[in-house]
């Protein structure tokens, strides 16, 4: 069965440091990855999406993620991070077949400290 | 643009009560999802649509009923409300266009039942 495990539940970082979050996957198949993120009494957002070519995604303020189909793994990472980017990350895969369902990681919680 | 919208955005209701949340996107998306949100559970899926008229039960379907008669409209109702459907629940689409499933999600309804 294709899952997504988030082993970082929870983080927290201090203004400037670089950020580093693990996303694993389960699945056999052409993967299609995304990242979201929510920030504080928010909805979830699109961060970045792997589909194919480039392993190395950029998304949005900043953020970028590695496809490394070996260790089925598709970290996010951000060189600096700021206060403002204190939120949960959501990592997804998107379930084989035509479902249009994603599965989703638990979430990792990062608290950025000013 | 609207987009993706939810109403009503905050809903208190007693037990035992019928309540229905609405979603309404103005993309025209085949995709539809409904997602409770609970801490401790990251999220959970509850029904999806593939297209109009056609429906399928998610991770916990059971107290929950979904219609969509239209491509724009999948609502989701509580036909009993519990205590433990108290959540926010979000509603999200997407298309498959091009092989993309990014999902797109609503600001989120916060429904409490007392």
């Amino acid at each position: 069965a294709q899952s997504v495990s988030q082993h970082n539940h929870h983080v927290i970082l201090s203004e400037a440091a670089s950020l580093e979050l693990g996303c694993n996957y389960s699945y056999g198949g052409t993967v299609n990855l995304f990242w979201y993120v929510q920030y504080p009494g928010q909805h979830l957002q699109l961060l970045l999406k792997y589909f194919s070519g480039d392993p190395l995604v950029k998304g949005i303020k900043g953020f970028e993620a590695e496809f490394i189909k070996s260790k089925f793994s598709f970290n996010l990472r951000k060189p600096s991070v700021q206060w403002s980017d204190t939120a949960e990350y959501f990592c997804a895969l998107k379930e084989g077949g035509n479902t249009g369902k994603l599965i989703f990681g638990q979430g990792t919680t990062l608290q950025v400290k000013p | 643009d609207a987009g993706i919208t939810q109403s009503p955005r905050y809903k208190i209701t007693e037990t035992g009560r019928q309540v229905t949340l609405m979603c309404h996107q103005t993309w025209s998306h085949s995709y539809m999802f409904w997602y409770r949100q609970d801490l401790g559970h990251g999220l959970r899926l509850i029904y999806y649509s593939a297209a109009a008229d056609i429906t399928d039960k998610g991770e916990v379907p059971d107290g929950y009923v979904v219609s969509r008669s239209k491509t724009e409209n999948f609502p989701l109702t509580l036909e009993s409300a519990t205590r433990s459907q108290t959540s926010v629940y979000f509603c999200a689409s997407s298309e498959s266009d091009r092989g993309l499933y990014e999902q797109y999600f609503g600001p989120g309804t916060r429904l409490t039942v007392t």
